[in-house]
């Protein structure tokens, strides 16, 4: 299993302002994911993040609104822009164990757009 | 396409009384299952997972989960809940995508309470 950090473990943060999350990671993985869970719902995959290329999006989700990056292997970040109160959530990055198929997930972000 | 079914949004169970979640997925491919928990203010933590290897799964914290193709189910229990099991259950489908990796598609979590 890995060890992941996120910082800042929260936020409050003002409508039209941006906050870059940061991901770190104990050990060199290849794909990152970044999920956002919002209140009293389930997790939903923003994108997946492989080092020395282009963030995939999901549906519904897109890259001036959350860009990401990815300098190396065992860092990532997210920015959520421009925010509103409907992106007031937990964003959580994760790991994957190509063998396995699980991931690992640290412990979120919690943020509260006012 | 992947995706699972949680029939329960919410299970209420008194201590040291067996537990139940359910789960049924939907699956193009031979699936591999996870069943997460994350109690309040904390991360995700992997219980438990399957694949393809022995239908009956043991996980952490007395927790198991049986795989049932028959029923595309795979059910949590535990024989007697604890105070420590209240927090939120979510099962979890991976699938692989053309472009490569692993996909998660979470069920939309079961809330267990537990009761002295």
């Amino acid at each position: 299993s890995a060890v992941i950090s996120q910082k800042p473990s929260r936020d409050i943060c003002q409508r039209g302002t941006s906050l870059t999350i940061q991901c770190q990671v104990d050990s060199q993985v290849t794909m990152m994911f970044w999920y956002r869970q919002q209140p009293g719902q389930s997790l939903t995959l923003i994108a997946t993040a492989n080092q020395g290329s282009e963030a995939t999006y999901e549906s519904g989700f897109v890259i001036d609104k959350f860009p990401i990056s990815r300098p190396n292997l065992t860092f990532s970040t997210l920015t959520v822009s421009n925010m509103s109160p409907e992106d007031s959530s937990i964003y959580l990055c994760s790991v994957g164990d190509h063998r396995a198929g699980e991931q690992y997930f640290g412990p979120g972000t919690r943020l509260t757009v006012t | 396409a992947q995706s699972v079914t949680q029939l329960d949004s919410h299970v209420s169970v008194s201590e040291g009384t067996p537990v139940l979640l359910r789960c049924n997925y939907s699956s193009s491919y031979s699936p591999s299952l996870f069943w997460y928990v994350q109690h309040p203010n904390k991360g995700l933590q992997l219980l438990l997972k399957y694949t393809s290897a022995a239908t009956l799964v043991k996980g952490i914290n007395g927790f198991e989960a049986e795989f049932k193709k028959s029923e595309t189910s795979f059910h949590l229990t535990k024989p007697s809940a604890h105070m420590s099991d209240a927090a939120e259950y979510f099962c979890v489908v991976t699938w692989a995508p053309p472009g490569g990796g692993n996909k998660l598609t979470f069920g939309t979590g079961t809330q267990l309470k537990v009761e002295l």
